[in-house]
């Protein structure tokens, strides 16, 4: 019940299109879903976050889509640019919890 | 570039060593925390401090101590690890926003026990 299922586990997007990485949870009581950016080397970087009161969020080309009653969340990177490459990890909390569940990760590769 | 300042960026050490990883933050965030990665893993939480004071710690082997000397600082002492502890040890802070905690990373301490 704790788990965030994330996929896909890699992707490799040509310059310019759609990378789209898709996650699930089971737990309910799950109300806040960031997703975060890492490159090698690096911590993790928050890059966008939603609320399950909201069905989509909109960042420059980063996009968040909520569905409620699936369960499931995804990241539409618009445009995607090499610079874009890194691993990506959706996560989930309840409230201001301080224990985020992370999901696997998905490594982006951009080509440009 | 990151406002958690973690040193150091890397350490070597043997298995019978003592030593600390340490993490600062000037962000006024009271809570902070320590998390470890393996490679192409999440970050699993390791340990969470609250103004100050042990919130959660998620069994962590003894062998990982915490220390949280004020707001700003935290460190991880080390001793007696073993090489399956090798991994990025990341700090972070968070405060709390309109929508929920929002956790920043600092750039991590890579451990390699030898």
């Amino acid at each position: 019940q704790q788990q965030v299922k994330q996929s896909p586990q890699s992707l490799i997007v040509q310059k310019g299109g759609i990378s789209i990485i898709n996650c699930a949870y089971e737990n309910t009581a799950f109300d806040y879903f960031p997703w975060y950016q890492q490159f090698p080397g690096k911590g993790p970087a928050l890059l966008i976050a939603i609320r399950p009161d909201v069905s989509e969020k909109k960042e420059g080309r980063f996009t968040i889509s909520f569905n409620k009653s699936a369960k499931q969340f995804s990241l539409h990177i618009m445009d995607s640019q090499p610079g874009d490459s890194a691993t990506y990890f959706c996560a989930a909390s309840k409230g201001y919890g301080q224990n985020f569940v992370f999901g696997p990760g998905t490594r982006l590769s951009v080509l440009p | 570039d990151t406002e958690v300042t973690q040193t150091p960026k890397h350490l070597v050490m043997g298995m019978t060593n003592k030593k600390s990883l340490k993490c600062e933050q000037h962000m006024g965030h009271r809570a902070m925390y320590w998390y470890k990665q393996k490679a192409k893993k999440p970050p699993e939480l390791m340990f969470v401090y609250s103004y100050e004071k042990l919130s959660i710690n998620e069994s962590v082997p003894s062998r990982f101590s915490p220390e949280c000397p004020n707001s700003s600082l935290l460190n991880l002492h080390l001793h007696a690890l073993q090489p399956e502890d090798s991994a990025l040890y990341l700090c972070a802070s968070s405060q709390r926003g309109l929508s929920g905690n929002t956790i920043y990373f600092g750039e991590g301490s890579w451990l390699t026990v030898v």
